[in-house]
């Protein structure tokens, strides 16, 4: 089985501040990770992904975020906030050794970047 | 771009009523999917779908669900008889079959009130 967590409901921070959104997953094999934002009333909308090589992978936005193995974590990253980051993220995972493509979600963090 | 397209953006029903909601997906995307997510609640996985037949499917996904794909380009949730906690916000998901590493595109979603 596969799990995703994210310790934190929400994440304050103030524009301009460096921001660190926490996730942690559990897979038996090795995991594909993924990182996807949502808007008020909006559909999940793709950030960024780990699949293999490079532990820091870069996204859309500015944002980044490491995988490290050891503490099986991959936590969402970026340098300097912006008001319009204020959304809901949520972290997901798939086990590559799994036959399907099947996503488990996290169960999400509200980032709000106040001005 | 093209993206995910989800009908209706809101549906109320009366509690044991039929509900269908529609999805077109992206053109050359071959797997489909579909989530629900309560609301203040973690996005969860309903199930999978590819060749015209179920890949997988969550313990959520039990008979009152079915899925069908009626033509080239539509991809359907059926509930039988809807119950209160089938209140959600439903998004379906869609992915390129030439991108083994489970990036998902979402739809907007469609938001169920059962009364």
């Amino acid at each position: 089985a596969q799990s995703v967590a994210q310790p934190e409901d929400q994440v304050n921070v103030a524009e301009g501040n460096p921001l660190t959104v926490k996730c942690t997953y559990s897979v038996s094999g090795n995991p594909y990770l993924f990182w996807y934002v949502q808007y008020p009333n909006r559909g999940l909308q793709f950030l960024l992904k780990y699949i293999t090589g490079d532990n820091l992978v870069k996204g859309s936005y500015g944002f980044e975020a490491e995988f490290n193995k050891s503490q099986t974590s991959f936590h969402l990253k970026k340098p300097s906030a912006l008001v319009s980051d204020s959304a809901l993220y949520f972290c997901a995972v798939r086990d590559r050794n799994s036959g399907y493509s099947t996503l488990t979600f996290g169960k999400g963090t509200m980032l709000l970047v106040s001005p | 771009e093209p993206e995910v397209t989800q009908t209706p953006s809101h549906q109320v029903t009366q509690m044991g009523q039929e509900v269908i909601l529609r999805c077109v997906p992206i053109s050359n995307h071959l797997y489909f999917y579909w989530y629900r997510q309560i609301l203040g609640q973690k996005v969860e996985f309903l199930v999978s779908f590819y060749n015209n037949e179920i890949s997988e499917k969550s313990e959520i996904f039990d008979d009152q669900f079915s899925v069908e794909r009626p033509d080239g380009s539509n991809f359907t949730l059926k509930i039988r008889s809807t119950k209160l906690e089938d209140s959600a916000m439903y998004f379906c998901a869609s992915r390129d079959p030439g991108l083994n590493t489970g990036e998902l595109f979402f739809g907007e979603g469609s938001r169920l009130t059962v009364l």
